[in-house]
């Protein structure tokens, strides 16, 4: 299977903490996209990193890639309650197809 | 600008029925895609247009699944008849161009299916 597998499966934190989730895949990949699910809602496109490119911000996201392990993490720093949502990471293939891996779900406690 | 727009947002139907999913691609985008989760399980690759041409239909599960982008602008998906197993949520998505270091692929809300 070329699936990522997200790490860990379910993540239960305090609001004002920092949350880390992994994602690992297994063949070569063009990029890497996560992207968060609030319940009942639709996908939403957090961040793309590509294969030559190691660290990416956007905001209170971090995102690394490193390819020699095929793995990434995503880390949301200062979290809030509305972070509340399942986080995915997909990898893609070639230029128009993802992998979706089978999600972290984060609970941020007020 | 709007995003990826689908209808309906919920649908319940009886096996055997048929139902018929739209979506409306981000304006300009001439890449769609349909994804479905189904009964929690990962989120799965269905199919991809370039403009009304399908480029690779290899996720689509069996032939009572059929999808149409006459046009080249929105799209449908259609089940019939539905089945039990088709329960779960189908998405649409869509993005700019292909290019070979991947393009940003932004989804729809999904359409949320019950088939009871």
């Amino acid at each position: 299977s070329q699936q990522g597998e997200e790490d860990p499966q379910a993540l239960s934190i305090q609001e004002g903490e920092n949350a880390t989730m992994n994602c690992s895949y297994k063949t070569s990949i063009n990029n890497l996209q996560w992207y968060r699910q609030n319940s009942g809602r639709g996908l939403v496109h957090l961040i793309l990193i590509r294969s030559n490119e190691r660290e990416k911000h956007s905001g209170r996201l971090r995102v690394t890639l490193d390819t020699s392990k095929k793995s990434s993490s995503l880390l949301i720093t200062a979290s809030r309650a509305a972070d509340t949502a399942s986080y995915f990471c997909a990898t893609g293939y070639s230029s128009y197809k993802l992998i979706f891996g089978s999600g972290t779900r984060l609970l941020v406690r007020p | 600008e709007a995003g990826v727009t689908q209808f309906p947002s919920h649908s319940v139907i009886e096996k055997g029925q048929t139902v018929t999913l739209r979506c409306d691609p981000i304006s300009g985008h001439d890449n769609l895609y349909w994804y479905r989760r189904v009964m929690g399980k990962e989120i799965k690759f269905l199919l991809h247009f370039v403009k009304e041409s399908k480029q690779d239909e290899s996720g689509m599960p069996n032939n009572r699944f059929l999808a149409e982008r006459t046009g080249g602008t929105y799209s449908t998906l259609k089940v019939q008849p539905a089945e039990l197993e088709d329960s779960g949520v189908y998405f649409c998505a869509s993005s700019q161009g292909q290019g070979t270091t991947g393009n940003t692929i932004y989804f729809g809300e999904g359409s949320w299916l019950t088939v009871v």
